[in-house]
């Protein structure tokens, strides 16, 4: 089955910019998503179609998309930005949708 | 405002069935697919499947198929995820989630209910 791979965490000082890559076969003819999660709450998407945020989601959020990696860069990372973050994207067909195992983000 | 409200926590024996259920508000409930996504304990996510309101028609992720039935009630705009044959390993939390991106040919997930915690223990 399709698998999307993320690295397990990132550590950031507060300022600087955080990049958590998601890897895929697929991810050159399938767009990515990424999701934010805290403790206890359900998951915000914060990016759609690998590049575009969704209004009220700060600036500082933003996605690319290179081969069979897409990226989430957090520019100016805050304390409030600690979280887990998961990329979901679709099979090569486009029938099955997949997260990637998620990366949890530390800001130190 | 999009609003999706979840049913209740449950405790199930191995082997029974439990079926969720996904209220939704605040949008034309038949113009948005319906997806069901869950998270074991400590774990990430996992997309199960979805739903289009609109005419009933459905996918499942292929883990699933076979144990799980999403249906949907439109006359309450209420979303529905039966999971059968409950195993411990199904322990988790159940959530429904919105999807603005089918229109176009895509998926995406904008609007989350709550979750539910299903307990599977004998």
């Amino acid at each position: 089955s399709y698998e999307l791979t993320q690295p397990p965490s990132v550590s950031v000082s507060p300022g600087q910019t955080a990049r958590i890559t998601c890897s895929g076969d697929a991810l050159p003819k399938q767009y990515a998503y990424w999701y934010q999660q805290k403790p206890g709450q359900a998951p915000v998407l914060v990016i759609y179609k690998d590049s575009e945020r969704p209004s009220g989601i700060p600036e500082r959020f933003s996605g690319s998309s290179s081969g069979t990696t897409v990226t989430l860069t957090i520019s100016g990372v805050q304390a409030e930005d600690e979280a887990d973050y998961y990329c979901q994207s679709a099979d090569s067909s486009g029938t099955y949708e997949v997260f990637g195992g998620g990366t949890k983000l530390t800001v130190l | 405002q999009v609003q999706l409200v979840q049913s209740g926590a449950e405790v199930k024996k191995p082997g029974a069935s439990v079926k969720v259920s996904c209220k939704a508000s605040g949008y034309t409930f038949t113009g948005y697919y319906m997806h069901w996504v869950r998270q074991a304990p400590g774990q990430g996510l996992e997309w199960m499947g979805w739903i289009n309101p609109n005419s009933g028609g459905t996918n499942y992720a292929q883990k699933f198929q076979g144990r799980v039935t999403m249906t949907r009630d439109t006359s309450i705009s209420t979303a529905y995820m039966e999971l059968s044959r409950l195993r411990s390993d199904d322990t988790a939390v159940y959530y429904c989630a919105r999807d603005p991106c089918s229109r176009d040919g895509y998926n995406c997930l904008d609007y989350w209910g709550q979750g539910t915690l299903v307990t599977v223990s004998s």
